[in-house]
């Protein structure tokens, strides 16, 4: 067990560029999770990935943002046209749920903060 | 929906002491409820969790939980806090009915004095 890993760990950019975040689940993994977390919060729910398929995504993931699991195993989250409000730290997390709908806990990585200048 | 409150948003303990934490929740059926504890600039550990059965869960580093229905809560307690313990704490519940996403209280931020 490797552990979630988050790529990268930091990034700071101007306002207005784009940014890639990768996460690793881990590897026997189906469900994967984003939060983003802002100073003083907790973290908040973006979207989430069964496989491949993309089930849920918050209404705090607007436009600009668009996340990724193209073969089931990693994930990217991109953010076009950032703004400071996107200032934050963005978790990734991973858990393994059975036919059953069962729930194991989630996992989660390091994260990658993101800082706007 | 579902929501979690965390009242407190900073405790400081001396060393040796016990600790409570409190967590109240709010979601119409019986929920999965977790404790996670997140150092600065670092993810997040998962310290314990309910699902279902014993209301007494006991978790990592000798932190153990109590679900209580009636009072809609499931605060953490540890009977002797060590220093390493200093950190943030996170409660969050999940439903299967909302595709397990976590939904976390505001996090109560632990200061041990020696």
């Amino acid at each position: 067990d490797t552990g979630v890993s988050q790529d990268p760990r930091h990034k700071i950019t101007k306002r207005g560029q784009n940014v890639t975040f990768r996460c690793d689940p881990i590897s026997e993994h189906n469900r994967l999770y984003w939060y983003r977390q802002t100073l003083g919060q907790g973290p908040e729910f973006l979207t989430y990935f069964q496989n491949e398929a993309q089930l849920e995504k918050s209404r705090l993931l607007s436009d600009r943002f668009s996340a990724e699991r193209p073969k089931g195993s990693f994930s990217t989250l991109e953010i076009q046209r950032t703004e400071q409000g996107d200032s934050a730290m963005y978790l990734c997390a991973s858990s393994l749920v059975t036919g059953t709908g069962s729930n194991q806990p989630q996992h989660f990585g390091d994260g990658t903060r993101l800082s706007i200048l | 929906a579902q929501s979690v409150t965390q009242p407190d948003i900073h405790i400081t303990v001396s060393e040796g002491a016990s600790l409570e934490l409190r967590c109240n929740y709010s979601y119409g059926a019986t929920p999965y409820l977790f404790w996670y504890v997140q150092s600065p600039g670092q993810g997040l550990q998962l310290l314990l969790k309910y699902f279902s059965g014993d209301t007494l869960v006991q978790g990592i580093k000798g932190f153990e939980a109590e679900f209580k229905r009636s009072q809609s809560s499931f605060n953490l307690r540890k009977p002797s806090v060590h220093w390493s313990d200093a950190a943030e704490y996170f409660c969050a519940v999940a439903a299967m009915e909302y595709g397990n996403k976590l939904v976390f209280g505001a996090g109560t931020i632990l200061r041990v004095k020696s």
